[in-house]
Protein backbone atom coordinates (compact mmCIF):
# COMPACT_ATOMS: atom_id res chain seq x y z
CA UNK A 1 0.00 0.00 0.00
CA UNK A 2 0.87 3.52 -0.81
CA UNK A 3 3.22 4.86 2.31
CA UNK A 4 3.77 8.59 3.58
CA UNK A 5 6.73 9.08 5.70
CA UNK A 6 7.47 12.14 8.35
CA UNK A 7 10.63 13.27 9.39
CA UNK A 8 11.86 14.11 12.33
CA UNK A 9 9.53 11.90 13.97
CA UNK A 10 10.28 13.76 17.28
CA UNK A 11 12.06 17.09 17.98
CA UNK A 12 12.65 19.27 20.73
CA UNK A 13 13.86 22.71 19.84
CA UNK A 14 14.60 26.46 21.65
CA UNK A 15 12.40 28.75 22.03
CA UNK A 16 12.86 31.33 18.82
CA UNK A 17 14.20 28.99 16.76
CA UNK A 18 13.32 26.92 13.45
CA UNK A 19 12.29 23.39 13.08
CA UNK A 20 11.83 22.06 9.54
CA UNK A 21 9.52 19.11 9.19
CA UNK A 22 9.66 16.74 5.85
CA UNK A 23 6.49 14.80 4.77
CA UNK A 24 7.18 12.39 1.98
CA UNK A 25 4.67 10.06 -0.49
CA UNK A 26 7.14 7.29 -0.93
CA UNK A 27 5.76 4.66 -3.64
CA UNK A 28 3.43 7.44 -5.21
CA UNK A 29 3.15 10.82 -6.45
CA UNK A 30 1.18 13.58 -4.28
CA UNK A 31 0.68 16.72 -5.84
CA UNK A 32 -1.51 18.00 -2.99
CA UNK A 33 -0.32 17.10 1.01
CA UNK A 34 -2.20 18.02 3.93
CA UNK A 35 -1.48 19.26 6.90
CA UNK A 36 -2.75 19.11 10.16
CA UNK A 37 -2.02 19.76 13.79
CA UNK A 38 -3.30 18.08 17.10
CA UNK A 39 -3.38 19.69 20.08
CA UNK A 40 -3.10 16.45 23.39
CA UNK A 41 -6.31 14.59 23.69
CA UNK A 42 -7.73 16.56 21.29
CA UNK A 43 -8.93 16.16 17.64
CA UNK A 44 -6.85 16.84 13.78
CA UNK A 45 -7.19 20.25 12.87
CA UNK A 46 -6.09 21.18 9.39
CA UNK A 47 -3.45 24.02 8.68
CA UNK A 48 -3.19 23.86 5.18
CA UNK A 49 -2.74 22.56 1.89
CA UNK A 50 0.13 22.27 0.07
CA UNK A 51 0.07 21.86 -3.77
CA UNK A 52 3.25 21.33 -5.73
CA UNK A 53 4.35 23.96 -7.68
CA UNK A 54 2.61 26.65 -6.18
CA UNK A 55 1.40 28.24 -2.72
CA UNK A 56 0.09 26.76 -0.22
CA UNK A 57 -3.40 27.64 1.26
CA UNK A 58 -3.90 27.83 4.96
CA UNK A 59 -6.48 27.87 7.29
CA UNK A 60 -8.38 30.63 9.01
CA UNK A 61 -6.18 31.38 11.96
CA UNK A 62 -2.88 29.41 10.92
CA UNK A 63 -0.10 31.73 10.35
CA UNK A 64 1.43 31.58 7.10
CA UNK A 65 4.92 33.63 8.24
CA UNK A 66 4.70 31.35 11.25
CA UNK A 67 4.03 28.38 9.27
CA UNK A 68 6.25 28.01 6.36
CA UNK A 69 4.88 25.25 3.67
CA UNK A 70 7.15 24.22 0.62
CA UNK A 71 6.20 21.66 -1.77
CA UNK A 72 8.99 21.52 -4.14
CA UNK A 73 8.61 18.17 -5.55
CA UNK A 74 5.81 15.27 -6.11
CA UNK A 75 6.99 13.52 -3.30
CA UNK A 76 7.71 15.96 -0.79
CA UNK A 77 6.51 18.60 1.09
CA UNK A 78 7.73 20.42 4.42
CA UNK A 79 6.92 22.25 7.19
CA UNK A 80 8.88 25.16 9.04
CA UNK A 81 7.80 26.29 11.91
CA UNK A 82 9.71 29.77 12.42
CA UNK A 83 10.71 31.28 15.55
CA UNK A 84 9.06 27.94 17.65
CA UNK A 85 7.41 28.75 21.06
CA UNK A 86 6.32 26.73 23.09
CA UNK A 87 3.18 26.88 22.18
CA UNK A 88 3.64 25.77 18.91
CA UNK A 89 4.52 22.23 20.60
CA UNK A 90 2.53 19.92 19.27
CA UNK A 91 1.94 16.77 17.42
CA UNK A 92 2.13 17.60 13.26
CA UNK A 93 0.32 15.37 10.82
CA UNK A 94 0.92 15.57 6.90
CA UNK A 95 -1.11 13.54 4.85
CA UNK A 96 -0.76 12.92 0.64
CA UNK A 97 -3.34 12.73 -1.91
CA UNK A 98 -2.31 10.07 -4.38
CA UNK A 99 -2.37 12.32 -7.70
CA UNK A 100 -2.43 8.84 -10.19
CA UNK A 101 -5.48 6.79 -8.50
CA UNK A 102 -8.38 7.42 -7.12
CA UNK A 103 -8.95 11.26 -6.42
CA UNK A 104 -10.75 10.55 -2.56
CA UNK A 105 -7.84 8.34 -1.40
CA UNK A 106 -5.22 9.68 0.68
CA UNK A 107 -3.20 8.46 2.95
CA UNK A 108 -1.27 9.55 6.54
CA UNK A 109 2.22 10.18 7.59
CA UNK A 110 3.12 8.50 11.71
CA UNK A 111 3.34 11.95 12.87
CA UNK A 112 6.30 14.65 13.91
CA UNK A 113 5.93 15.50 17.98
CA UNK A 114 7.56 19.16 18.18
CA UNK A 115 8.33 20.07 21.99
CA UNK A 116 9.86 23.67 22.16
CA UNK A 117 11.53 24.43 25.19
CA UNK B 1 -21.24 24.36 8.08
CA UNK B 2 -19.31 20.61 7.59
CA UNK B 3 -18.69 19.20 10.89
CA UNK B 4 -18.63 15.50 12.05
CA UNK B 5 -20.06 14.75 15.72
CA UNK B 6 -18.73 12.35 17.87
CA UNK B 7 -21.26 12.66 20.67
CA UNK B 8 -19.18 9.65 23.40
CA UNK B 9 -16.05 11.51 24.72
CA UNK B 10 -15.33 8.60 26.18
CA UNK B 11 -17.03 4.77 26.48
CA UNK B 12 -15.60 1.47 28.31
CA UNK B 13 -16.99 -1.53 27.31
CA UNK B 14 -15.86 -4.99 29.17
CA UNK B 15 -13.85 -7.37 27.00
CA UNK B 16 -15.87 -9.93 24.83
CA UNK B 17 -18.53 -6.85 24.83
CA UNK B 18 -19.82 -5.43 21.99
CA UNK B 19 -19.19 -1.89 20.94
CA UNK B 20 -20.55 0.63 18.80
CA UNK B 21 -19.46 4.47 18.55
CA UNK B 22 -21.68 6.90 17.05
CA UNK B 23 -20.52 9.21 14.72
CA UNK B 24 -22.82 11.80 12.57
CA UNK B 25 -21.64 14.32 10.66
CA UNK B 26 -22.77 17.42 8.41
CA UNK B 27 -21.29 17.61 4.63
CA UNK B 28 -22.54 19.44 2.00
CA UNK B 29 -21.44 17.06 -0.84
CA UNK B 30 -21.37 13.67 -1.16
CA UNK B 31 -19.27 12.88 1.91
CA UNK B 32 -16.38 10.33 1.81
CA UNK B 33 -16.02 8.61 5.25
CA UNK B 34 -13.50 7.04 7.48
CA UNK B 35 -12.68 5.87 11.05
CA UNK B 36 -9.07 5.92 12.11
CA UNK B 37 -7.80 4.87 15.44
CA UNK B 38 -4.70 6.17 17.10
CA UNK B 39 -2.60 4.69 19.95
CA UNK B 40 -1.21 7.48 22.46
CA UNK B 41 2.24 9.09 20.97
CA UNK B 42 1.15 7.42 17.41
CA UNK B 43 -0.35 7.95 13.93
CA UNK B 44 -3.52 7.34 12.55
CA UNK B 45 -4.23 3.76 11.28
CA UNK B 46 -7.35 3.49 8.86
CA UNK B 47 -10.01 1.31 10.13
CA UNK B 48 -12.37 1.27 7.07
CA UNK B 49 -13.66 3.56 4.88
CA UNK B 50 -16.93 4.19 2.73
CA UNK B 51 -16.96 6.24 -0.73
CA UNK B 52 -20.51 4.49 -2.15
CA UNK B 53 -21.91 0.96 -2.83
CA UNK B 54 -22.32 -1.26 0.24
CA UNK B 55 -23.61 0.72 3.16
CA UNK B 56 -22.38 -1.68 5.27
CA UNK B 57 -18.37 -2.23 5.17
CA UNK B 58 -16.06 -4.06 6.66
CA UNK B 59 -12.58 -3.19 8.01
CA UNK B 60 -9.28 -4.14 9.63
CA UNK B 61 -9.58 -5.56 13.37
CA UNK B 62 -13.12 -6.84 13.05
CA UNK B 63 -14.36 -3.44 12.63
CA UNK B 64 -17.48 -2.62 10.57
CA UNK B 65 -19.11 0.44 10.37
CA UNK B 66 -22.97 1.49 8.59
CA UNK B 67 -23.75 4.68 6.25
CA UNK B 68 -26.99 5.26 7.26
CA UNK B 69 -28.03 8.70 4.70
CA UNK B 70 -31.12 9.27 6.54
CA UNK B 71 -29.38 9.70 9.54
CA UNK B 72 -26.22 11.26 8.75
CA UNK B 73 -24.55 8.54 10.65
CA UNK B 74 -21.73 6.34 10.13
CA UNK B 75 -21.19 4.45 13.32
CA UNK B 76 -18.48 2.06 14.35
CA UNK B 77 -19.22 -1.44 16.07
CA UNK B 78 -17.32 -4.48 17.12
CA UNK B 79 -18.85 -7.17 18.25
CA UNK B 80 -16.55 -8.41 20.63
CA UNK B 81 -13.92 -5.96 22.19
CA UNK B 82 -10.26 -7.10 22.94
CA UNK B 83 -8.11 -5.17 25.03
CA UNK B 84 -5.91 -3.84 22.36
CA UNK B 85 -8.63 -1.84 21.61
CA UNK B 86 -8.03 0.71 23.82
CA UNK B 87 -6.97 3.71 21.75
CA UNK B 88 -8.78 7.03 20.54
CA UNK B 89 -11.12 6.69 17.58
CA UNK B 90 -12.05 9.10 14.82
CA UNK B 91 -14.57 9.49 12.70
CA UNK B 92 -13.84 11.75 9.53
CA UNK B 93 -15.73 13.07 6.52
CA UNK B 94 -14.13 14.28 3.07
CA UNK B 95 -14.78 14.74 -0.31
CA UNK B 96 -12.83 13.52 -3.07
CA UNK B 97 -9.52 15.54 -3.41
CA UNK B 98 -10.33 17.64 -0.40
CA UNK B 99 -8.99 17.54 3.57
CA UNK B 100 -11.02 15.42 6.08
CA UNK B 101 -12.68 16.86 8.60
CA UNK B 102 -12.27 14.97 11.96
CA UNK B 103 -14.52 14.20 14.90
CA UNK B 104 -13.35 15.28 18.03
CA UNK B 105 -13.03 11.40 19.03
CA UNK B 106 -14.03 8.83 21.09
CA UNK B 107 -11.27 7.30 23.65
CA UNK B 108 -12.25 3.47 24.56
CA UNK B 109 -11.18 1.58 27.52
CA UNK B 110 -11.72 -2.02 28.07
CA UNK B 111 -12.12 -2.97 31.30
CA UNK B 112 -11.25 -6.78 32.23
Amino acid sequence: GAVVSQHPSRVICKSGTSVKIECRSLDFQATTMFWYRQFPKKSLMLMATSNEGSKATYEQGVEKDKFLINHASLTLSTLTVTSAHPEDSSFYICSARDSSGTSYEQYFGPGTRLTVT
Amino acid sequence: AQSVTQPDIHITVSEGASLELRCNYSYGATPYLFWYVQSPGQGLQLLLKYFSGDTLVQGIKGFEAEFKRSQSSFNLRKPSVHWSDAAEYFCAVGAAGTALIFGKGTTLSVSS
